[in-house]
């Protein structure tokens, strides 16, 4: 089964400092990956995704991804965070490979809460 | 900016009760999904629905749950007695595609949060 899984269910740093969220995935295919993020009372919105293009990934708002296939990786990664930035991530996946992958349902990992202090 | 919209933002019922959320989806997408977030754990696929019927579905969409899209505009999910394990956070979401491979974005709602006493 594909899956990923998230490294850190909480991560703080502070504002002006990188950013690291961690996420391994599980395929037996060649995965399309996804960052999410929801700010408080919002929706869950699309950071950045991963689709066998290019393995280094830019997103919205600063972030960037790198696909690391030898690794099953694919950490989310910020170099100076925000107070804006607050907010839970999740790494998804879309699984490949089933009678029913088509419908694209997402797949999520368990989220990780980024703190960012003043 | 188009945007996923559900109501209401939360539904406090009590077990045995029947639920009914509601969503309206961006108005040109196509496809449309239900997920459900038990407070602490993952987000969960439910179901998923095209050209008016369900596409796929979890194991956790028994047969006390059915969705349907009843005027072209509106998407909604039904619980027909609720359970207090049904207590969570429900989202919407809709995609424009529908195409073989596919990895387009889908656009979240803001989820309605509902409580089951």
């Amino acid at each position: 089964a594909q899956s990923v899984t998230q490294l850190d269910s909480h991560v703080s740093v502070s504002e002006g400092t990188p950013v690291l969220l961690r996420c391994n995935y599980s395929s037996s295919y060649s995965p399309s990956l996804f960052w999410y993020v929801q700010h408080p009372n919002k929706g869950l919105q699309l950071l950045l995704k991963y689709t066998s293009a290019a393995t280094l990934v830019k997103g919205i708002n600063g972030f960037e991804a790198e696909f690391k296939k030898s690794e099953t990786s694919f950490h989310l990664t910020k170099p100076s965070a925000h107070m804006s930035d607050a907010a839970e991530y999740f790494c998804v996946v879309i699984p490949r490979g089933h009678g029913s992958g088509n419908t694209g349902k997402l797949i999520f990992g368990q989220g990780t809460t980024l703190q960012v202090k003043p | 900016e188009p945007e996923v919209t559900q109501t209401p933002s939360h539904q406090v019922t009590q077990m045995g009760q029947e639920v009914i959320l509601r969503c309206v989806p961006i108005s040109n997408h196509l496809y449309f999904y239900w997920y459900r977030q038990i407070l602490g754990q993952k987000v969960e696929f439910l179901v998923s629905f095209y050209n008016n019927e369900i596409s796929e579905k979890s194991e956790i969409f028994d047969d006390q749950f059915s969705v349907e899209r009843p005027d072209g505009s509106n998407f909604t999910l039904k619980i027909r007695s609720t359970k207090l394990e049904d207590s969570a956070m429900y989202f919407c979401a809709s995609k424009l595609f529908v195409t073989s491979g596919d990895t387009d974005t889908q656009y979240f709602g803001p989820g309605t949060r509902l409580t089951v006493l």
